[in-house]
């Protein structure tokens, strides 16, 4: 099976702290992504990649921060987290190729930002 | 942009019967995937179904089916024989067939009553 791993579940940061997220995956996935999952407004993409060091905006990357320095491994990153950054942050990944490839979920990480 | 909407925040259905979950979405392309997701109260986000857009048959999986019309635009999701393990927030998924950006719906919460 494919295993996307998040190395937190509870994070609790303070105003101004960076923070990172870090997001692993074991099957050789050239295509992974950072969501962010609040209520009512379901999944919004913050930042992609499709291979190693590169990286494409979502829809709302204002505030965040990505690195892609092996294909494995996916961080985001919070250079000053603020109380609206406060939420459920989802990392995925997929195969490349065809577009029917489905996106593979970590169990998420919950930051609350104080 | 494609957007995807999920009118119906919340569902609840009797266990062993049958439920339908809407979704719509808006987009100018012809090539596309659509998807089913499932996020039970553990956070992990699983696949339920997919389907091609250039398919016309539905999609099933077991006790899950959809019914894909794609001139209105419409994808919803039919569970039957709804179990307790059912419940979950579901979210409606579109994928173009051209790149990795994929658009979620605001999410169904689904509670099965016994």
């Amino acid at each position: 099976d494919v295993k996307v791993t998040q190395s937190s579940r509870y994070l609790v940061k303070r105003t101004g702290e960076k923070v990172f997220l870090e997001c692993v995956q074991d099957m050789d996935h050239e295509n992974m992504f950072w969501y962010r999952q609040d209520p009512g407004l379901g999944l919004r993409l913050i930042y992609f990649s499709y291979d190693v060091k590169m990286k494409e905006k979502g829809d709302i990357p204002e505030g965040y921060s990505v690195s892609r320095e092996k294909k494995e491994r996916f961080s985001l990153i919070l250079e000053s987290a603020s109380t609206n950054q406060t939420s459920m942050y989802l990392c995925a990944s997929s195969g490349g190729g065809s577009g029917a490839n489905v996106l593979t979920f970590g169990a998420g990480s919950r930051l609350t930002v104080l | 942009a494609q957007t995807v909407t999920q009118s119906q925040p919340e569902m609840s259905v009797q266990e062993a019967e049958t439920v339908t979950l809407s979704c719509t979405y808006d987009t100018s392309e012809s090539d596309y995937y659509l998807f089913w997701y499932k996020q039970p109260p553990s956070r992990q986000m699983i696949l339920v179904i997919r389907q091609e857009a250039y398919k016309q048959q539905n999609a099933t999986e077991n006790r899950f089916s959809v019914n894909f019309q794609k001139a209105a635009k419409s994808f919803s999701l039919k569970i039957s024989d709804s179990q307790l393990g059912d419940a979950a927030m579901y979210f409606c998924a579109y994928r173009s067939a051209w790149n990795n950006d994929m658009r979620f719906g605001a999410g169904t919460r689904l509670t099965v009553k016994p």
